[in-house]
């Protein structure tokens, strides 16, 4: 069984970019959360996506969006960059909303903002 | 609010010691509890969790922590630590109502030959 997969892995966008990263969470998972993981801290929660709609969002700016697809795979979008959006962006998909059951993380994107 | 502090960024074991890593949580309803570990240039790997069944949890690659609710901790252990074991580690907490992992600062493990 395929895990949790991003893409892409790594890119570097010029501040005032945009940028779009994608997941496609595990076969038969519907809720998919977006974390950012600045160096040398732990994770912290954008948004949480279940059944194709917003369930949650963290204490992140307006430039921040997502959205889920009918397949369950979804997209994070920044726009304006900024150099502090340099991170690792982590996508994390469970077969039902409740953070309870458990994550199941992606290996990443590594964002590098210049 | 919840929260989780982790003691220590950095913790350093002999192979063979005995490895510990504390968490402490914050959280105002029966909280949920896990453990993930973080290779170099990898994403999140789910160690344990704790969902108010038995407080002793056994996780994977031998590790295991006991909820105690009166001293609010879930700390991590494992008997005898190998090279392999050398990664960062993260405890969060959750609970029955959220949708959403609080993390800690994490815990880098080194394992001295």
């Amino acid at each position: 069984d395929a895990g949790v997969t991003q893409s892409p892995t790594h890119l570097i966008k010029t501040r005032g970019q945009h940028v779009t990263l994608r997941c496609s969470p595990i076969s038969g998972h519907k809720s998919v959360s977006w974390y950012q993981q600045v160096l040398g801290q732990g994770p912290q929660f954008i948004f949480q996506y279940y059944e194709k709609e917003e369930r949650g969002r963290g204490n992140f700016p307006d430039r921040f969006s997502a959205r889920q697809f009918p397949n369950y795979s979804s997209e994070l979008n920044v726009n304006a960059l900024l150099l502090g959006d340099s991170a690792l962006y982590l996508c994390a998909s469970s077969w039902d909303r409740g953070a309870n059951y458990g994550y199941t993380f992606g290996s990443g994107t590594r964002l590098t903002v210049v | 609010a919840q929260s989780v502090t982790q003691l220590g960024s950095h913790v350093s074991v002999s192979e063979g010691a005995l490895v510990l890593l504390r968490c402490n949580y914050s959280s105002s309803v029966p909280p949920y509890l896990f453990w993930y570990v973080q290779y170099p240039n990898q994403g999140l790997q789910l160690l344990l969790k704790y969902t108010s069944a038995a407080t002793l949890v056994k996780g994977i690659n031998g590790f295991e922590a006991e909820f105690k609710k009166s001293e609010t901790s879930f700390h991590l252990t494992k008997p005898s630590a190998h090279m392999s074991d050398a990664a960062e580690y993260f405890c969060a907490v959750s609970d029955d109502s959220s949708y959403k992992l609080i993390f800690g600062s994490g815990t880098r493990l080194l394992v001295r030959p």
